[in-house]
């Protein structure tokens, strides 16, 4: 399944560095989605972003910055990070708003 | 907000063996999805619900969409190995400007060859 690809798919940061995740989707898909998975909680819906523009922001720290200059790319930014941040975060995108998501395989980053 | 009451946590089974899950909710939904995911991967989707009581099987996957819409079942028949997995439920609403997915915390399922 390469429908939606996702790098690097293992991170290791210091508090202090700033890194970025990337996401791409090859569905021809209009919204993308970032999401966390943390051990034994369901998965969080972070940011939304329909036709390149934000629609969600669940209340997420400013140490993420999502960007998406295009329907295809998503990045994640990340900076200053908290050991709590560390989890599996996961691509999705859709159609649109309305239909099924479809997962990325997730960059699982572990923040030292 | 919207919480999906996932059950069982997990799963212990013998292959060969059926496999049911489910999940409820107070909530109302619009969409009802099954996802897998195994281990180190992200969720795929398995099967998408979209009527009141609409059943729906693919392979030896059943899945049935309650008719309150507030719950949902999958089914796995004939297990095998490569049915272990995290399988998730998810019901999204459709109107408004709410569109986002809720999650179950997930059925943990392992099957003993």
């Amino acid at each position: 399944e390469t429908g939606v690809t996702q790098t690097p798919r293992h991170l290791v940061m210091g508090m202090t560095n700033k890194k970025s995740l990337k996401c791409e989707q090859h569905l021809g898909h209009n919204a993308m989605y970032w999401y966390k998975q943390s051990a034994k909680k369901p998965l969080e819906l972070m940011f939304v972003y329909n036709f390149k523009e934000q629609t969600e922001n669940n209340s997420v720290p400013s140490r993420f910055s999502p960007e998406c200059p295009n329907s295809s790319h998503l990045f994640l930014h990340l900076h200053t990070l908290q050991p709590e941040d560390s989890a599996l975060y996961l691509c999705a995108s859709s159609q649109d708003e309305r239909t099924p998501q479809y997962f990325g395989p997730g960059t699982r980053l572990t923040v030292t | 907000g919207q919480q999906l009451n996932q059950s069982p946590q997990s799963m212990f089974i013998q292959e060969g063996e059926d496999v049911s899950m489910n999940c409820t909710s107070s909530s109302i939904f619009n969409t009802w999805l099954w996802y897998k995911q195994d281990p180190g991967e992200g969720p795929v989707l398995l099967i998408a619900l979209y009527k009141a009581g609409e059943l729906t099987s693919n392979g030896r996957l059943t899945a049935q969409f309650g008719i309150t819409r507030k719950d949902g079942f999958l089914n796995i028949s004939a297990s095998i190995p490569s049915d272990v997995g995290i399988y998730f439920c998810a019901g999204q609403l459709v109107g408004g400007s709410n569109y986002k997915l809720t999650f179950g915390k997930g059925t943990l399922l392992t099957v003993n060859p």
